[in-house]
């Protein structure tokens, strides 16, 4: 398996303009997660999907952040509309079966600029 | 709230030597906990999970320790090299299947 996929790797996107990230699990993986990287705070959990159902949203940090995952295979994450302070390196995760027993393995991420 | 904390920030050292990092855990009621590797501009690897029934695991010169009890978790490198120089994060998998994260120790290994 090629490991999971991000696209784009980078995007710079003007203030105010929608961004739409994507993300292709491991195949067989049913947990998929979303998170966020940066200096001053780390990685943040954004939210998880198990089954393609989101479990857990908490992390989403505005109404302008939304994710979907219509089937197994792909995920997105959207933000509508953009702004400066989502500037970040956002990842996407995948695990098999409980994530409390296996390990997550990451994607390369996608390094957002907000100008 | 769980909150992991990894100290230094960043660590330099000479090539061959061993060394120790350090991740110290506010909740003990964990799962597991996930040693990462991260270089520049790339995503994260995983290095070694250690179940919270298990004490420690071992990967090549990688050695992790657990102790759940006290909140603390260690990643052991032998013989350092050139090539381990990155950034290495320590995940704690608690409540709701959630990871939650350390900032990570920069190590820069000098040859």
């Amino acid at each position: 398996d090629a490991g999971v996929i991000q696209s784009p790797r980078h995007e710079v996107t003007e203030m105010g303009q929608e961004v739409t990230l994507r993300c292709k699990p491991i195949s067989g993986h049913d947990y998929l997660f979303w998170y966020r990287q940066t200096m001053m705070r780390g990685l943040e959990l954004l939210i998880y999907f198990n089954n393609n159902v989101p479990i857990d949203d908490s992390g989403m940090p505005e109404d302008r952040f939304s994710a979907k995952m219509p089937n197994a295979s792909f995920s997105t994450l959207k933000i509508q509309p953009s702004e400066p302070r989502d500037s970040a390196v956002y990842f996407c995760a995948s695990s098999f079966l409980n994530p409390r027993a296996t390990e997550a393995f990451f994607g390369q991420g996608t390094r957002l600029t907000v100008v | 709230k769980q909150e992991v904390t990894q100290i230094p920030a960043a660590l330099s050292v000479p090539e061959g030597e061993n060394l120790v990092l350090n991740c110290s855990f506010t909740d003990s009621a964990i799962y597991n906990l996930q040693w990462f590797r991260q270089d520049p501009g790339k995503g994260l690897t995983s290095l070694l999970l250690i179940q919270s029934s298990q004490r420690e695991q071992t990967s090549g010169r990688l050695n992790a320790s657990l102790d759940k009890s006290s909140g603390r978790s260690t990643l052991y490198i032998a013989a350092s090299q050139p090539g381990d120089s990155a950034t290495y994060l320590c995940a704690v998998n608690g409540a709701n299947s959630k990871l939650t994260f350390g900032k990570g120790i920069t190590l820069s290994v000098r040859p």
